[in-house]
C-alpha cells in the first residue's frame, strides 16, 4: 500500500464543515483512497472511497486532486458525534493475499460546540 | 441487527491462560479479519481468512491462532497468554468484488494480568 500523510490533529466548529486532508504522493493507478473513521471506544467505520472521481454519499464527501497525489474528505456539517480519528488509506480495492488494510496513524477531529 | 458482532466485549484474565474471542458476521461476506490495537491506538492487522485461505503477518506469535468453522464465523484463539497482548481486539469482514470495504465489530478488551 502506498503511504498517506496526515496532520494528526484538527478542530472544527460545530455546524460547519470539516475539511479533512490526506497526502499520498506515491499512489499507483489502480490504488483507491479510502477514508475510515473510530469514534472513541468503537470499531473502525468505513466512511467513503474513490479513485479519481468525486464521491459522495450520506456520510462524506471525498475530493481527489487530479494528479490523484492528495484527497481531502469533506463532512459538510459537523456534529459533536464526528468526533473521532479519522484515517485515510490507499489500497487496491480487492482483496488479495498480502493486500491489508494498512492503518496509519490518522487524523484527530474534535468538533467543538 | 449487528452485521460485526465479537463476544466477549471484556476479557481479563491470567498470563499463561488460554483464551478464545469469537466474531460472527451476518452480511454474508466471504473475508474476515483480525485486528489488534494497542494501547498507544496503532490498528495493525494480524489476519486475513478467505476462502479457507489464511494470510499471517509475520510479525503476529504463533500463540495466536484465527479458527474459521464456517464463512460467518472467524474465533480468534490465544495460548499462553502474556502481558503484552493486552490490547483491543477488533473482527471485521468484507466482500470479495465489492471494493475490498471492511466492517468492524466492536472490539474486545483483554487484559492480561
Amino acid at each position: 500500500d502506498a503511504k498517506t500523510t496526515q496532520p494528526p490533529s484538527m478542530d472544527c466548529a460545530e455546524g460547519r464543515a470539516a475539511n479533512l486532508p490526506c497526502n499520498h504522493s506515491t499512489i499507483s493507478g489502480n490504488e483507491y483512497v479510502y477514508w475510515y473513521r473510530q469514534i472513541h471506544s468503537q470499531g473502525p467505520q468505513y466512511i467513503i472511497h474513490g479513485l479519481k472521481n468525486n464521491e459522495t454519499n450520506e456520510m462524506a464527501s471525498l475530493i481527489i486532486t487530479e494528479d490523484r497525489k492528495s484527497s481531502t474528505l469533506i463532512l459538510p456539517h459537523a456534529t459533536l458525534r464526528d468526533t473521532a480519528v479519522y484515517y485515510c488509506i490507499v489500497r487496491v480495492a480487492v482483496w488479495t493475499p498480502g493486500n491489508m488494510l494498512t492503518f496509519g496513524g490518522g487524523t484527530r477531529l474534535m468538533v467543538k460546540p | 441487527d449487528t452485521a460485526v458482532s465479537q463476544t466477549p466485549k471484556y476479557l481479563v484474565t491470567q498470563m499463561g491462560n488460554d483464551k478464545s474471542i469469537k466474531c460472527e458476521q451476518n452480511l454474508g461476506h466471504d473475508t474476515m479479519y483480525w485486528y489488534k490495537q494497542d494501547s498507544k491506538k496503532f490498528l495493525k492487522i494480524m489476519f486475513s481468512y478467505n476462502n479457507k485461505e489464511l494470510i499471517i503477518n509475520e510479525t503476529v506469535p504463533n500463540r495466536f491462532s484465527p479458527k474459521s468453522p464456517d464463512k460467518a464465523h472467524l474465533n480468534l484463539h490465544i495460548n499462553s497468554l502474556e502481558l503484552g497482548d493486552s490490547a483491543v481486539y477488533f473482527c471485521a469482514s468484507s466482500q470479495t468484488g465489492g471494493g475490498d470495504t471492511q466492517y468492524f465489530g466492536p472490539g474486545t478488551r483483554l487484559t492480561v494480568l
